[in-house]
């Protein structure tokens, strides 16, 4: 099966750029995902990227994926402090999740 | 209609019950997903099922039981649980498997 590892945690400031990063090992998956989790709730998916695309961007979202380097980032701009959640990163092919990346945002 | 919805929203059982979760989808996609989320951890897959048909068991324990009525609905019965499987678990579906997958609110379990 594939790996996929984020770091657990960051906290930003509001108004802040964020950037949560994801390393996964061989992959033969067509998407890659961002999910979004609040306390206590399901995942919400945020945005997927198609294996051959560099970047995509989705109004504040932006992903960049790095296939030669397996590392694939979500930028959030302008941090709110709704995006306070746990973000995780997953692969199409064996719908597997990274631990999840706990994003704080300060006042 | 873009909702999965999944219910009970809580669920507490003793370890000598029967109980049932049900999740329900109407966006005519034909694959639908059990998740496990224990606290501060991501979800592990469960089951798959596509076209009504299990693919996928990830090795679960049978006190787990996965069925699939028909295209739109998901149960999950449980049996014998222990309290070792207290946890959220979040359905999910897809217009076809490995497409991507929208997922419900959850139900958050409790075995006492």
């Amino acid at each position: 099966g594939e790996d996929v590892e984020q770091s657990l945690f960051l906290s930003v400031r509001e108004g802040d750029s964020s950037v949560i990063n994801c390393t996964y090992t061989d992959s033969s998956s067509t998407y890659l995902y961002w999910y979004k989790q609040e306390p206590g709730a399901g995942l919400q998916l945020l945005t997927y990227i198609f294996s051959n695309m560099d970047m995509k961007q989705d109004q504040r979202l932006t992903v960049l994926l790095n296939k030669k380097d397996k590392h694939l980032s979500l930028r959030i701009a302008d941090t709110q402090t709704g995006d306070s959640a746990i973000y995780f990163c997953a692969s199409e092919d064996d719908m597997r999740f990274g631990a999840g990346t706990r994003l704080t945002v300060k006042p | 209609d873009t909702e999965v919805t999944q219910t009970p929203k809580h669920l507490v059982m003793g370890m000598t019950n029967k109980k049932s979760l049900k999740c329900e989808q109407h966006m005519g996609h034909r694959a639908m997903y059990w998740y496990k989320q224990k606290a501060k951890k991501p979800p592990e897959l469960m089951f798959v099922y596509s076209y009504e048909k299990l693919s996928i068991n990830e090795s679960v324990p049978s006190r787990f039981s996965p069925e699939c009525p028909n295209s739109s609905l998901l149960n999950l019965h449980l049996h014998a649980l222990q309290p070792e499987d207290s946890a959220l678990y979040l359905c999910a579906s897809s217009q076809a498997p490995r497409d991507t997958q929208y997922f419900g609110p959850g139900t958050r379990l409790t075995v006492l």
